[in-house]
């Protein structure tokens, strides 16, 4: 397989459930990121994994937990979610340096819905 | 916290006609991008703009950056149907290394 890998691409859970979105990047990245699309939201950045640090957005509720065991692979634990917490969740990754143009590569999303 | 907005969200265009879609951002940044989604599909990198005055153009699309006045624009030329999706733009911030944040998005749809 080549570039960002998500799964599962769908997910339906009730809201005392826990899942796990998984991803995973081949292009050899350094930096791992998890992004919220909500309908008629911009994109809303949660996590990122880089160079083993993490970077958060506090606005992310805790019932959100990201792991991220080496530099290919990156989890979202979700667990007692709310109904607005459904949306389409990206992975994306990219090779963090002053030496290329570090851009995003996207996954293709886990669209979840929360019942 | 950094804002990056777009305008128009929504524009609805016929085929044949040129427009500027424009990406505003509320503080210093010298790394600008562009993306292209189309319904139900992920995000696809378009453009990289690394520095002032930058400008990069692919098939009808021309992007452009003036990191001075904090804005960017995607010009399109002779629209085509094929370009119907959401385009946004997306601002990295050198001193956070890592974080990038995103604009709202520009729907266009192109009509035949």
């Amino acid at each position: 397989e080549t570039g960002v890998t998500q799964t599962p691409r769908h997910l339906v859970m009730g809201m005392t459930n826990k899942k796990s979105l998984k991803c995973e990047q081949h292009l050899g990245h350094n930096a791992m990121y998890w992004y919220k699309q909500s309908a008629k939201k911009p994109l809303e950045l949660m996590f990122v994994y880089s160079l083993e640090e993490r970077v958060e957005n506090n606005s992310v509720p805790s019932r959100f937990s990201p792991e991220c065991p080496n530099s290919s692979h990156l989890f979202l634990h979700l667990h007692t979610l709310q109904p607005e917490d459904s949306a389409l969740y990206l992975c994306a990754s990219r090779e963090w340096g002053r030496s290329n143009t570090g851009e995003l590569f996207f996954g293709e999303g886990s669209r979840l819905t929360v019942l | 916290e950094l804002k990056v907005e777009q305008n128009p969200l929504f524009l609805s265009m016929q085929e044949g006609k040129n427009y500027t879609i424009y990406c505003n951002y509320s503080t210093t940044s010298d790394r600008l991008y562009w993306y292209r989604q189309d319904p139900g599909k992920s995000l696809e990198s378009l453009f990289v703009l690394l520095s002032n005055g930058a400008v990069k153009q692919e098939g009808r699309l021309m992007a452009s950056l003036d990191t001075k006045a904090r804005l960017s624009t995607l010009h399109i030329t002779a629209a085509v149907h094929d370009l119907s999706a959401t385009y946004f733009c997306a601002v990295g911030l050198s001193n956070t290394g890592n974080q990038f944040y995103f604009g709202t998005g520009t729907s266009l749809t192109v009509i035949p």
